[in-house]
């Protein structure tokens, strides 16, 4: 399982992209990239994947460099309900097991 | 609307008093799993099932059981519940298994056993 690395927590303000980096140094040539986003009290909520170079949803942007160590989460143009825990996750498709979420990034938005 | 549902949604119960908390899917998933939350150790993984009569241990499955007779319910039992169980419980359920495929969580279960 490759470990990942972000930071506890991000400060910003609205209306300012926000970029979150997760470092996953050992990550694996059939590992994917995932981000949830959780709120207080509720379960995860699935953002993005992604394999490698940029995938985009109406949600947010998933930037992943040629050599896979690294990912960035961007969140355009962030509002007040953006505020909430983001994890990266790192892993095969294939298998049984399920997710094994870190601590996250608390990101706080101030208005 | 596709959803993951629990109940009860709070309980507050004993040391020793035999609970069930219910987790169901509408999707058709086959992949479900129970998860625990604590403050500073994020979220955990109690037990999973792949498919209907198929389930197995996550990394803290001590304390608790499962069954998965139908493909929809996946109930999840504390036969003999204690304070270290005090925490907010998930169910979560996707198409398949597989460390990073989408999984869809339900909105917990916060418990409290004194």
């Amino acid at each position: 399982l490759a470990k990942t690395t972000q930071p506890i927590s991000m400060d910003s303000y609205e209306g300012q992209e926000v970029n979150i980096t997760c470092s996953h140094n050992n990550i694996a040539t059939n590992d994917y990239i995932t981000w949830y986003q959780q709120f207080p009290s509720q379960g995860p909520r699935f953002i993005i994947q992604g394999y490698k170079t940029k995938v985009t949803n109406e949600v947010a942007s998933l930037f992943i460099p040629a050599d896979r160590k690294s990912s960035t989460l961007s969140l355009p143009r962030v509002s007040l309900s953006d505020t909430a825990v983001y994890y990266c996750l790192v892993g095969d498709k294939r298998g049984a097991d399920g997710l094994t979420f870190g601590k996250g990034t608390h990101l706080i938005i101030q208005p | 609307e596709a959803q993951v549902t629990q109940n009860p949604r709070y309980l507050i119960t004993v040391t020793g008093k035999k609970l069930t908390v219910t987790c169901s899917q509408n999707m058709n998933h086959e992949y479900m799993s129970w998860y625990r939350q604590d403050p500073g150790l994020g979220l955990r993984q109690i037990y999973y099932s792949m498919n209907v009569e198929v389930t197995d241990k996550g990394d803290v499955p001590e304390g608790y059981k499962v069954s998965r007779k139908e493909k929809r319910n996946f109930p999840l039992i504390l036969e003999s519940p204690s304070p270290n169980q005090t925490s907010l419980y998930f169910c979560a359920s996707s198409a398949q298994g597989g460390r990073v495929n989408e999984q869809f969580f339900g909105p917990g279960t916060r418990l409290t056993v004194l």
